[in-house]
């Protein structure tokens, strides 16, 4: 079944404990995508890599840092995480083909 | 000049009535006006997309109004059903790059 997967789907952690949110597809998709949803502000693109080793900031980069070392994975890490990030948190990929993004479950993240 | 404006930002509608969220947006770069539907606990799922070479665009009861002179686009859904609650958003992407710029959300709610 062509997914994208996240891991963990809930975290719970402390102020400056770093961390790292997985995501994984399985479409041999080029381009994937870090996003967080917060009430009333919608979704907002966080950084977007368009292949392996190429990425690029989104509207909110600031706190996140990414890595694309292979085409099938794209983790989100928060080196020194604070409240302010407490958020809904997706990764999305898609074909260089199309525009259509496939989205994974989210990961909800409480930082206290 | 990058926000796309999204309302109304929740729609309460009678079963079999019509269900309109409209979107305005500023940057004449924009040419991708995707609508995302999103169900409680999953990650938002394509619903149906426009370019700006057309003027309306149909796939069974949703429909995507688009008028470029105006920068507006709008979601109609006929015949609306209690399965179509939901949170939808539009979303507009810049020509030729990786960037998705969301509206801000409308929480459906189709009465039976």
């Amino acid at each position: 079944e062509a997914q994208v997967t996240q891991n963990p789907r809930y975290l719970i952690t402390v102020t400056g404990k770093k961390l790292t949110v997985t995501c994984s597809q399985n479409m041999n998709h080029e381009y994937m995508s870090w996003y967080r949803q917060d009430p009333g502000l919608g979704l907002r693109q966080i950084y977007y890599s368009m292949n392996v080793e190429v990425t690029d900031k989104g509207d909110v980069p600031e706190g996140y840092k990414v890595s694309r070392k292979e085409k099938r994975n794209f983790p989100l890490i928060l080196e020194s995480p604070s409240p302010n990030q407490t958020s809904l948190y997706f990764c999305a990929s898609r074909s260089h083909n199309s525009y259509e993004q496939y989205f994974g479950p989210g990961t909800r993240l409480t930082v206290t | 000049q990058q926000q796309v404006k999204q309302s109304p930002q929740s729609l309460i509608v009678q079963k079999g009535g019509i269900s309109i969220i409209n979107c305005a947006y500023e940057n004449t770069a924009f040419d991708y006006f995707p609508w995302y539907q999103q169900f409680p606990g999953k990650g938002p799922a394509l619903l149906i997309a426009i370019r700006p070479d057309v003027s309306e665009k149909k796939e069974g009861r949703f429909t995507i109004s688009f008028n470029k002179s105006a920068k507006q686009f709008s979601l109609h859904i006929m015949d609306s059903q209690p399965g179509d609650s939901a949170t939808y958003f539009c979303a507009a992407s810049p020509s030729g790059t990786y960037k998705y710029i969301f509206g801000t959300g409308t929480r459906l709610k189709v009465l039976a």
